[in-house]
């Protein structure tokens, strides 16, 4: 995979979870994975990140499966609010690769 | 505490000359990091430094150049400037670097005519 790639856009209603997938070439088990979520005008804005099969905060949830061929973050109950577009960003190689997703624009409707 | 800062915010500059961005992290992060972004090729790692040291570096070419002070500080220099270097030019600090969690700040619009 030469590029790191991401649905370019979701819709989704208030309330529901939202998964997104960020699909990259397959990392090692101590590279990171990180979500951002960028609003218009705005730097991105960290939700997450983790190397290990799954790791959870108080907003999200990021699930790394077995291939580690692709990471997904999981929104929980989305608000309005989280109407954004989410990179995923990609570090490996012993952080020395750094590789942002395609990005993905969430647009949750009422 | 206060965010990061990056000055000016926007700036217009002719194809041929060189710009100076600035970027002031939030106080006591030892990373900043620097990135660009554009509609076509999204955000791109440019390079990132640690206490004065560059760490790590993006697949830019050499016009693209920065340095971090002492106090954290970070400058971003783009010489011989090209119309595809017009961009959101965006800076993020943060304690560990890369592999941790970075804040970023508002960026910079340098439009090249």
């Amino acid at each position: 995979l030469a590029k790191t790639t991401q649905p370019i856009s979701m819709d989704s209603y208030e309330g529901q979870e939202v998964n997104i997938t960020c699909s990259h070439n397959n990392i090692a088990t101590n590279d990171y994975i990180t979500w951002y979520q960028q609003f218009p005008s705005q730097g991105p804005r960290f939700i997450i990140q983790g190397y290990k099969t799954k790791v959870t905060n108080e907003v999200a949830s990021l699930f790394i499966p077995a291939d580690r061929k692709s990471s997904t973050l999981s929104l929980p109950r989305v608000s309005l609010s989280d109407t954004a577009v989410y990179y995923c960003l990609v570090l490996s190689g012993g952080y020395q690769k750094v590789t942002f997703g395609t990005g993905t624009k969430l647009q949750v409707i009422p | 505490k206060a965010g990061v800062t990056q000055t000016p915010r926007y700036l217009i500059k002719t194809r041929g000359q060189q710009v100076t961005l600035s970027c002031s992290p939030i106080s006591g992060h030892r990373s900043v990091s620097w990135y660009q972004q554009t509609p076509g090729q999204g955000l791109q790692f440019l390079f990132e430094y640690f206490s004065e040291t560059q760490r790590n570096k993006g697949n830019f070419p050499g016009r693209f150049s920065g340095r971090q002070f002492s106090n954290s500080r970070s400058e971003m220099n783009v010489s011989t400037l090209e119309l595809g270097d017009s961009a959101l030019y965006l800076c993020a600090s943060g304690n560990q670097g890369l592999a941790g969690e970075q804040y970023f700040g508002p960026g910079t619009r340098l439009t090249v005519t």
